[in-house]
């Protein structure tokens, strides 16, 4: 069965540094991998995803994400942090069904 | 109006209280998704609808009775809740299942009391 595990609860960054987010996941077939983000009281927006082709995908805000398939990998990156980026961040596996798994999720704080 | 609309934003009810959450897509997917999201909880899948038929219910009490009117119409019919469904739920929709992404709605803040 798919799943995804975001091995980090809370991660805190200073603003203007470097990020990662971490994401594993397990699945049968070639997987489709996604990004989400949510801040306190909304719903989840999607930052970006992978589907097929190359492994290095760019999304919105400036976030990218590089799919490793020998580490069953998904990780998130950011070059420098921004106030505005703390929120929740969601990694999810899915594929032609409609079975999109979450992981748990990584809060992130970003210190001035 | 775009995207993934849910109605109330914020809802408290009593126990013994029924209500409904509303969601409506205007995106033109052929799929729709309740989830409840709770405190240091893993996002939970509580029911899907594609082409307006029930594929999934994940072992959802029987308090809780999704209907699917139309594609573009989904509502959770609440009633004889507990404290403990106190959550933010979620709805989403997508087009053929997850291969594009799930488009959220902002969710409905419920506490029961």
């Amino acid at each position: 069965a798919q799943s995804v595990t975001q091995p980090d609860i809370h991660i805190t960054v200073s603003e203007g540094a470097s990020l990662e987010l971490r994401c594993n996941y397990s699945y049968g077939a070639t997987p489709y991998l996604f990004w989400y983000v949510q801040s306190p009281g909304q719903g989840l927006q999607l930052l970006l995803k992978y589907f097929s082709g190359d492994t290095l995908v760019q999304g919105i805000k400036g976030f990218e994400a590089e799919f490793k398939r020998s580490q069953s990998s998904f990780n998130l990156r950011k070059p420098s942090v921004h106030w505005s980026d703390a929120a929740e961040y969601f990694c999810a596996v899915g594929g032609n069904n409609n079975d999109m798994r979450f992981g748990a999720g990584t809060r992130l704080t970003v210190k001035p | 109006e775009t995207g993934v609309t849910q109605t109330p934003r914020h809802l408290v009810m009593g126990m013994t209280n029924k209500k409904s959450l509303k969601c409506e897509q205007h995106l033109g997917h052929n799929a729709m998704y309740w989830y409840k999201q709770s405190a240091k909880k893993p996002l939970e899948l509580m029911f899907v609808y594609s082409l307006e038929e029930r594929v999934e219910n994940n072992s959802v009490p029987s308090r809780f009775s999704p209907e699917c009117p139309n594609s573009s119409h989904l509502f959770l019919h609440l009633h004889t809740l507990q404290p403990e469904d106190s959550a933010l739920y979620l709805c989403a929709s997508s087009q053929d299942g997850a291969i594009y992404g799930y488009t959220f709605g902002s969710g409905t803040r419920l506490t029961v009391v």
